[in-house]
């Protein structure tokens, strides 16, 4: 099955910085999702986004489909944005990497 | 927005004893997964069905697990002799299509073997 590596690890981020979280695929995938886990453990879909660009507030991704890597972006960090983000993709089933911590401190 | 529902929330149970988790796919979708993940880890893919059959398992469903979708909108994982190893978030997911659609995933439960 496909690799799929985040980075970085962990964030921290005052409030009102902007980050940007990174995915990189082992092989090509027709299927791409970022998703935020909140701290009682819900996945939250944030995109669905095999290529191109997408924006839903202070959220974008993009995702470079021929070079194998998606970027979330999170504008105006917020203390509310603290959690785990996942990226995951698949050729057969959806793999996940081993997410982002992100704390945004106040 | 359509929802996947699972239940129960939470759940604990003793070693060596049969759990049933339970799942309501989106009711047009035709493809249901369940995935686990163990705390503090990443979320890892545990089977795929389609047409009231497995079409893809993990290493990890091994034989204390099984599937079923014992009506038209039911969608269910038992786990037959639980290990203390078997705590986790388990959640179900399900699709329209197979390629080229998002996963929608339910909020989870959380098993607990004591």
């Amino acid at each position: 099955g496909i690799q799929v590596e985040q980075s970085p690890p962990d964030l921290i981020l005052q409030e009102g910085a902007n980050s940007t979280l990174r995915c990189n695929f082992s092989d090509s995938v027709n299927n791409l999702q970022w998703f935020h886990q909140n701290p009682w453990g819900q996945l939250i879909n944030l995109f669905y986004i095999p290529s191109g660009t997408k924006q839903n507030g202070r959220l974008s991704a993009t995702t470079v489909a021929t070079e194998r890597y998606s970027l979330l972006y999170i504008s105006s960090s917020q203390t509310t944005d603290s959690g785990v983000y996942f990226c995951a993709g698949s050729a057969r089933q959806l793999t996940f990497g081993s997410g982002t911590q992100l704390t945004v401190l106040p | 927005e359509p929802e996947v529902t699972q239940t129960p929330s939470h759940q604990v149970t003793q070693m060596g004893q049969e759990v049933i988790l339970r799942c309501v796919p989106i009711s047009n979708h035709l493809y249901f997964y369940w995935y686990r993940q163990i705390l503090g880890q990443k979320v890892e893919f545990l089977v795929s069905f389609y047409n009231n059959e497995i079409s893809e398992k993990s290493e990890i469903f091994d034989d204390q697990f099984s599937v079923e979708r014992p009506d038209g909108s039911n969608f269910t994982l038992k786990i037959r002799s639980t290990k203390l190893e078997d705590s986790a978030m388990y959640f179900c997911a399900s699709s329209d299509r197979l390629n080229n659609s998002p996963l929608h995933f339910g909020n989870g439960t959380r098993l607990t073997v004591t």
